[in-house]
């Protein structure tokens, strides 16, 4: 099984549209969570983090449920430069990252 | 501040060459990373230093060796090229808090045939 896992999609919705991802974990030691964003061909840039029971930054927010060991992140009023891939990430005390998949978003006209 | 930057940005090898991936970051960051994403996949960590002339490996290290004689610079060197290592390398620093968030450089498009 792996540690992070992600639904790789892709998630085809038109602008201004709502979308949620989710991402479960299996280490329940992981100590924090990040959603980077990758776009084609490109490194990956942190989007977000996540801590305790989650934030918001604008249109997206992230939320941290630890009894269910999941993740979301939610976009509201899609864009069209929101396509990219979205790697759900799960950080250790000892400054590892664990990457999930990623799932990738597609906004469309 | 250029970050983390990564040299080449592509390169063709063939099978049993070798070659150094050179990683380079100005911020003073003391942890530093190799990973390697095959199409479609996420980041697997091939090896990692926790400080100059610290090293250890990570996920996938074989086929792979890295050194670290300064905080700012992390090689990556792979002996003998296989088709297997045909991969994005990214290297990626962060510093030492309780986020730990990593910075990423640009990347190294690997192809070996």
């Amino acid at each position: 099984r792996k540690e992070v896992e992600q639904d790789p999609g892709p998630f085809n919705v038109p602008e201004g549209a709502t979308v949620a991802f989710n991402c479960t974990y299996s280490n329940s030691a992981s100590q924090s969570f990040f959603w980077y964003r990758q776009d084609c061909r490109k490194e990956p840039k942190l989007l977000m983090s996540v801590y305790s029971s989650g934030n918001e930054d604008g249109r997206f927010t992230a939320q941290l449920n630890r009894a269910s060991q999941y993740i979301s992140l939610l976009i509201r009023d899609s864009k069209l430069s929101d396509s990219a891939t979205y790697l759900c990430v799960g950080g250790d005390a000892g400054n590892m990252l664990t990457f999930g998949g990623g799932t990738r978003l597609m906004v469309k006209p | 501040n250029a970050g983390v930057t990564q040299t080449p940005k592509f390169r063709i090898l063939k099978i049993g060459q070798s070659m150094t991936l050179q990683c380079t970051q100005d911020m003073n960051h003391n942890y530093m990373y190799w990973y390697r994403q095959d199409p479609g996949m996420g980041l697997k960590l091939i090896y990692y230093s926790v400080g100059a002339g610290i090293t250890d490996k990570g996920e996938v290290p074989n086929g792979y060796n890295v050194s670290r004689s300064t905080t700012e610079d992390f090689p990556l060197r792979l002996e003998l090229a296989a088709p297997s290592q045909t991969s994005v390398y990214f290297c990626a620093s962060s510093k030492i808090d309780r986020y730990h968030e990593q910075y990423f450089g640009p990347g190294t498009r690997l192809t070996v045939t």
